[in-house]
């Protein structure tokens, strides 16, 4: 069974203070990694997607990297407007219907 | 470009009521999802809509039922409420079911049931 498992629940940080959000999966052949920031009341709104151990992207102070076990998603000189919850989801390589296993999120506060 | 709608965004039932959740994308895409969202639990996918004219269940499919009216539509019905069915509903298309394509999501259905 696949498995996500996202830390810190919740993470509050000052402005201008970089941090890391964690998230360790167990699948069986990864086929994508996903980043999704979902604001109060809100869909979820897609980061990024990592496809093999290695793999770098970003997108403006945010930056998610990619191992055999977990992901990280870096945020540098975070903002207040950075504050949402952030999910990880995987998609295994045998999935049928194009499944996503989804964390649970971490909780992202940033204060002025 | 609206990209995934949701109607209505509230819903109040009682036990037993029936309604159905309305889901349009205008993306071209071939694939659509229905999810639920309860705290603690994550997103955990009820049905999805691998192309036009075809569904199949998901993680948590007991009490719900779905229809692919169209390319671009994708309806969730609950025939017979229950309080288990509280939560909140997004739909989510991708451009087809194999990927890895990122998914899309709508802004959700607040749904209570008393």
């Amino acid at each position: 069974e696949d498995q996500v498992t996202q830390s810190p629940e919740a993470l509050r940080l000052q402005e201008g203070e970089s941090s890391s959000l964690n998230c360790s999966y167990t699948v069986s052949g990864l086929r994508g990694l996903f980043w999704y920031r979902q604001d109060p009341g809100k869909g979820p709104e897609f980061l990024f997607t990592l496809y093999s151990a290695g793999e770098e992207k970003e997108k403006e102070r945010l930056k998610a990297t990619l191992t055999k076990k977990e992901s990280f998603l870096h945020i540098t000189a975070p903002k207040p407007e950075d504050s949402a919850t952030y999910l990880c989801a995987v998609q295994a390589r045998e999935t049928s219907g194009s499944r996503l296993t989804f964390g649970e999120g971490t909780q992202l506060t940033v204060n002025p | 470009n609206a990209g995934v709608t949701q109607t209505p965004k509230f819903q109040v039932l009682k036990t037993g009521q029936s309604m159905t959740l309305q889901c349009a994308q205008d993306m071209n895409h071939n694939s659509m999802y229905w999810y639920r969202q309860d705290p603690g639990m994550g997103l955990r996918l009820i049905y999805y809509s691998a192309s036009e004219g075809t569904t199949d269940k998901g993680e948590v499919p007991n009490g719900y039922n779905v229809s692919r009216l169209n390319k671009r539509e994708f309806s969730l019905r609950l025939e017979s409420a229950a309080p288990s069915q509280t939560s909140v509903y997004f739909c989510a298309s991708s451009e087809v079911l194999a990927g890895p394509y990122e998914q899309y999501f709508g802004p959700g259905t607040r749904l209570t049931v008393t």
